[in-house]
């Protein structure tokens, strides 16, 4: 499986923007880019996901580079609410039906 | 309110006993899956099923097993014969293969002495 690099903890200030960046750089061309986060003792929850172009949703945006070896998660004005554990996940288009988490990066609100 | 639900939140048994965990959905989804997530780690497959009486094998399906009998309910059943089933337990759903994003419930924390 295409694997996934992400840095270990981030802090943000509240109400600011935060870009979360991922590496991806064996993805392949069916793969597409997954976006989940984990609130404490939580369940994952979906914010956004994207194959070639940029993607914008009520969540978040996602901007993927050109050569797709690379994408960033920006929550464009942080609350206290965003402060969890952010999984970028590649997922294979063709119905292989793995979601490899890895570690993800660990965001922290500073109010 | 559609959603997935498992119950229960916290679960403890005894080791060398069977327990199953439960998994329900009324979001009429064809696909669901159970992960298991260690402290400080990332959601490793166990098992998922694609359609009803159908399951596959995940990444760490030994000492636990499935049945999928109806579209809504996927239970998961630790065995005694897994080595560490202390763990917090995940079920997901979606609505097929792909690129569709998957629903979580809440969790099932399973502690085992």
């Amino acid at each position: 499986d295409a694997k996934t690099t992400q840095p270990n903890s981030m802090e943000s200030n509240e109400e600011e923007p935060v870009h979360l960046p991922c590496n991806h750089s064996t993805i392949s061309g069916t793969d597409y880019i997954h976006w989940y986060r984990q609130l404490p003792s939580q369940g994952p929850e979906y914010v956004i996901h994207g194959l070639t172009s940029n993607v914008n949703n009520r969540m978040a945006s996602l901007a993927i580079a050109e050569d797709r070896k690379s994408s960033t998660l920006i929550l464009h004005r942080a609350t206290l609410r965003d402060a969890a554990v952010y999984y970028c996940i590649l997922r294979d288009g063709f119905g292989n039906e793995k979601l490899t988490f890895g570690t993800g990066t660990r965001l922290t609100i500073i109010p | 309110d559609g959603g997935i639900t498992q119950s229960p939140k916290y679960l403890f048994r005894k080791e060398g006993q069977n327990v199953t965990l439960s998994c329900e959905q009324n979001l009429n989804h064809d696909a669901m899956y159970w992960y298991r997530q260690d402290p400080g780690q990332g959601l490793r497959l166990i098992y998922y099923s694609q359609i009803v009486n159908d399951f596959q094998k995940g990444d760490i399906a030994e000492g636990y097993s499935v049945s999928r009998e109806k579209k809504e309910s996927f239970p998961l059943t630790v065995t005694s014969a897994q080595k560490n089933p202390t763990a917090f337990y995940l079920c997901a759903s979606s609505w097929g293969t792909g690129s569709y994003e998957q629903y979580f419930g809440p969790g099932t924390r399973l502690t085992v002495t």
